[in-house]
């Protein structure tokens, strides 16, 4: 079974600058999270999605955050314009929907983001 | 607002020992709670799943057991490897539906 894909796995953009993030979840899974993990830190919800609404975007910067999940499989994560603090790693996973007997969530290898 | 902590931040062992990793949650009112493993610079990988009316889950030299009233989920693991050497992050999920609230993780070194 093909895990959860992200790209890019590096990304390296000067403060000011645009960024786009990629996830593809496990097939067959409704929910997807966005995830921002600073050094030292555990994961922090962004954005989560079922099929292709939001269900909680409640931490998600608006001003320069964006996230999107056409279609309910693929999504992607925009940031514009980036900051300093934005350095991160951002994951995304996947689960079945809420109310199946194993919502297990399973993560990507996650984006490396480093503002200069 | 749920909050998850972990004790202790850091531990180092020697190779063969037993260990135990703590997990506390504030609101007991949780659907299920998962123990995740980190390396450096990876993503997360899932070790167990707990649902909220299970007690226990056990999995190889894993056993991850939940007390819900006391908000409380532990991490035990038989025979440590200087492999098992990583971040270990627990997160737990609300009734409604919500995310997962993580812990600020546990960093685990088993020297050989």
């Amino acid at each position: 079974e093909a895990g959860v894909a992200q790209s890019p796995r590096y990304k390296i953009i000067e403060k000011r600058q645009s960024v786009a993030f990629w996830c593809n979840p496990i097939s067959g899974h409704a929910t997807l999270y966005w995830y921002q993990q600073i050094l030292g830190q555990g994961p922090k919800l962004l954005i989560q999605f079922q099929n292709n609404g939001v269900v909680d975007d409640s931490q998600l910067p608006k001003d320069r955050f964006s996230a999107e999940r056409l279609k309910g499989v693929d999504s992607t994560l925009k940031i514009q314009p980036a900051k300093l603090e934005d350095s991160a790693v951002y994951l995304c996973a996947s689960s079945l929907e809420f109310g199946k007997m194993n919502t297990e969530a399973f993560f990507g290898q996650g984006t490396r983001l480093t503002v200069v | 607002k749920q909050e998850v902590t972990q004790i202790p931040a850091a531990l180092s062992v020697p190779e063969g020992e037993n260990l135990v990793l703590n997990c506390s949650f504030t609101d007991s009112a949780i659907y299920n709670l998962q123990w995740f493993r980190q390396d450096p610079g990876k993503g997360l990988t899932s070790l167990l799943l707990i649902q909220s009316s299970q007690r226990e889950q056990t999995s190889g030299r894993l056993n991850a057991s939940l007390d819900k009233s006391s908000g409380r989920s532990t991490l035990y693991i038989a025979a440590s490897q200087p492999g098992d050497s990583a971040t270990y992050l627990c997160a737990v999920r609300g009734n409604y539906g919500q995310n997962f609230v993580f812990g600020p993780g546990t960093r685990l070194s088993v020297l050989p």
